[in-house]
């Protein structure tokens, strides 16, 4: 049974450029998480995808944007990249239990790291 | 906005010894409570969560935290700390009301000396 995986594991951009990451959910989950983890600090929560939709997002400017395809895998989509988006980014899945919310545990998975130039 | 926070950057304990990681949150209401362990250059693992009921929580590879409501605490435990604990603890709360967002504090690192 597969966990979380994510690529690509390491990625390097210039300021400006675009960027994708994926993530593909442990099986049987259908929520994707993901998060933002800068050198030294905790992750900082950027949006949950469920039934192919954003359903909640935290204090992230609109340059960060996701996408859930119907086999539960997700995208991450960040534009114009300034160098403080260089970080781990940690997709985190689970599994919905409750019709729309879920307090069941986050799986991760172990990152990309991105590095802005 | 619910929030953590880890007061210690690093814990420093002798193999063998007990060891604790301490937590504290703050949430509107009751709180979805979570303690995630990362090794170099890795995503987190879950360690154990507090949803309700007994409130000591036992987790994985020996760990134990208790939920203190009364002193918003989560702290975690080991009764007897291994050379292979050594790594960066992570503290989370989700509230109920708003629980699709979970914070996480910003790390407690755990060295444990032979």
């Amino acid at each position: 049974d597969a966990g979380v995986t994510q690529s690509p594991t390491h990625l390097i951009k210039t300021r400006g450029q675009q960027v994708t990451l994926r993530c593909s959910p442990k099986s049987g989950h259908d929520t994707v998480s993901w998060y933002q983890q800068a050198l030294g600090q905790g992750p900082q929560f950027i949006f949950q995808y469920y039934e192919e939709e954003e359903r909640q997002r935290g204090n992230f400017p609109d340059r960060f944007s996701g996408h859930q395809f119907p086999n539960y895998s997700s995208e991450l989509n960040v534009n114009a990249l300034l160098l403080g988006d260089s970080a781990l980014y940690l997709c985190a899945s689970s599994l919905d239990t409750s019709g729309g919310s879920t307090w069941d545990t986050q799986y991760f998975g172990p990152g990309t790291r991105l590095t802005v130039l | 906005a619910q929030s953590v926070a880890q007061p210690e950057d690093q814990v420093n304990v002798a193999e063998g010894n007990p060891l604790t990681v301490k937590c504290t949150y703050s949430v509107s209401g009751n709180p979805y409570l979570f303690w995630y362990v990362q090794y170099p250059n890795r995503g987190l693992q879950f360690l154990l969560k507090y949803i309700t009921g007994d409130n000591l929580v036992k987790g994985s590879y020996g760990f134990e935290a208790e939920f203190n409501k009364s002193q918003t605490s989560f702290h975690l435990k080991k009764p007897s700390a291994l050379v292979s604990d050594s790594a960066l603890y992570f503290c989370a709360v989700r509230a109920r009301s708003n629980n699709n967002d979970m914070r996480f504090g910003a790390g407690t690192r755990l060295t444990v000396k032979p």
